[in-house]
């Protein structure tokens, strides 16, 4: 129940198309979904978060869907470009936890110019 | 804002040998740290959460007394791996929660024991 489950596993993009990651878990207590990219060598960055008291939030080309009923949130990454070529990690919290992330397996994405 | 280091970035240890990492939050205090680690082309792996002032909490299946945590001060925690071996080779990274319950991660430390 504490699994953040991830898909896919890698992703191929041609620049300018739309990249999109899924995310899906089972405990309903978690009120706290990040997404992180991580270069390799490099620590995981913080992208964008949602709370569920929302269902899309928009920073830039990127955008969380959330899914409360599904259990359910995902990634877009619009106009998807060269530099967006990362790992990419879902991830879930509870209040009152001490913040402790449950992390998905991560996305490998490569955007071809 | 929100700046999390790490020293060192990588460091090779002879086996036997034991090893601090730092991580510290630069413009803002965190009374809790946490601890990964993370093998080629995997996930992060929560090793403990490190608590300012008092013991850390280690995750199942990881050995307090080989990985030591200190967290003295708000805004540095520290991870000892004690008697290195070389299957403690990995990239170790930790992260500080700030305000919003988010958290902010270091850019990681390369473990080699030889």
């Amino acid at each position: 129940q504490q699994q953040v489950k991830q898909s896919p596993q890698s992703l191929i993009v041609q620049k300018g198309g739309i990249s999109i990651i899924n995310c899906a878990y089972e405990n309903t207590a978690f009120d706290y979904f990040p997404w992180y990219q991580q270069f390799p060598g490099k620590g995981p960055a913080l992208l964008i978060a949602i709370r569920p008291d929302v269902s899309e939030k928009k920073e830039g080309r990127f955008t969380i869907s959330f899914n409360k009923s599904a259990k359910q949130f995902s990634l877009h990454i619009m106009d998807s470009q060269p530099g967006d070529s990362a790992t990419y990690f879902c991830a879930a919290s509870m209040a009152g936890n001490t913040g402790k992330l449950i992390f998905g397996q991560g996305t490998t994405l490569q955007v071809k110019p | 804002g929100a700046v999390v280091s790490q020293h060192p970035s990588r460091v090779i240890c002879k086996s036997g040998t034991s090893v601090k990492i730092e991580c510290r939050s630069l413009d803002f205090q965190a009374t809790t740290m946490f601890w990964y680690r993370q093998f080629p082309k995997q996930s992060l792996m929560l090793m403990a959460t490190s608590n300012e002032g008092s013991k850390a909490t280690y995750e199942q299946g990881v050995e307090k007394d080989k990985f030591l945590i200190n967290h003295a001060s708000l805004t540095l925690s520290t991870l000892t791996v004690t008697s290195a071996h070389p299957e403690d080779s990995s990239f170790y990274i930790c992260s500080a929660r700030g305000a919003g319950n988010k958290q902010y991660f270091g850019p990681g430390t390369r473990l080699t024991v030889t």
